[in-house]
């Protein structure tokens, strides 16, 4: 069965302190991993895709990158804008018709 | 484009009651998610269909849920009987069938069972 766990579950920083999100993934046969951003009251809102091991792509502060087995979010310089809670999810094989189920997600506080 | 469009954004009522959620998603988004959210269980897949097909509904809790697409223009999900535990917010995504995992979400229904 997909399985999507994300560490730690909240995270303080300090503005300007870098550090990373985990999300470790169980999947057949792996589509794609996708990063999301929800702020309160509001529905998710996309950020990444990651189709394969190695890749990594990048917006402002965020860097994604991916292994075969979890994906990290690194967050560089965060500023108190950046709080929010992060949500990692996967869609497994076959096709584009397969189900995307998500982690429970890291929520983020940046102090100013 | 106005975006996935979900109502009620809000709905309080009793045990029992039947409730009623609606989803108009994207012109020419061919797949659509309900996923439930709650502060325990975190963002749960109920059911998703594609080309108005629902193809897996293995998330949906029990006989009391269920999900319609009579067209691509408009979905639905039913509780009936609602129960205190179905308490959440409800959440309607779509997404286009050349996009990997870029779901667009609504605003989502907050729902409160009493």
């Amino acid at each position: 069965e997909d399985q999507v766990t994300q560490s730690p579950e909240a995270l303080r920083l300090q503005e300007g302190e870098s550090s990373s999100l985990n999300c470790s993934y169980t999947v057949s046969g792996l589509r794609g991993l996708f990063w999301y951003r929800q702020d309160p009251g509001k529905g998710p809102e996309f950020l990444f895709t990651l189709y394969s091991a190695g890749e990594e792509k990048e917006k402002e502060r965020l860097k994604a990158t991916l292994t075969k087995k979890e994906s990290f979010l690194h967050i560089t310089a965060p500023k108190p804008e950046d709080s929010a809670t992060y949500l990692c999810a996967v869609q497994g094989a076959p096709s584009s018709a397969s189900k995307i189920i998500f982690g429970s997600g890291t929520r983020l506080s940046i102090r100013p | 484009d106005a975006g996935v469009i979900q109502s009620p954004r809000h709905e309080v009522t009793e045990m029992g009651q039947e409730v009623t959620l609606r989803c108009k998603p994207i012109s020419g988004h061919n797949s659509l998610f309900w996923y439930r959210q709650t502060m325990m269980r975190g963002l749960e897949l109920l059911i998703y269909f594609n080309n108005n097909v629902p193809i897996d509904d293995s998330g949906m809790p029990e006989d009391r849920f269920s999900a319609k697409m009579p067209n691509a223009s408009f979905s639905t999900l039913k509780i009936q009987p609602s129960e205190p535990r179905d308490s959440a917010v409800y959440f309607c995504a779509t997404l286009a069938g050349s996009a990997r995992g870029e779901l667009f979400f609504g605003e989502g229904s907050r729902l409160t069972v009493l």
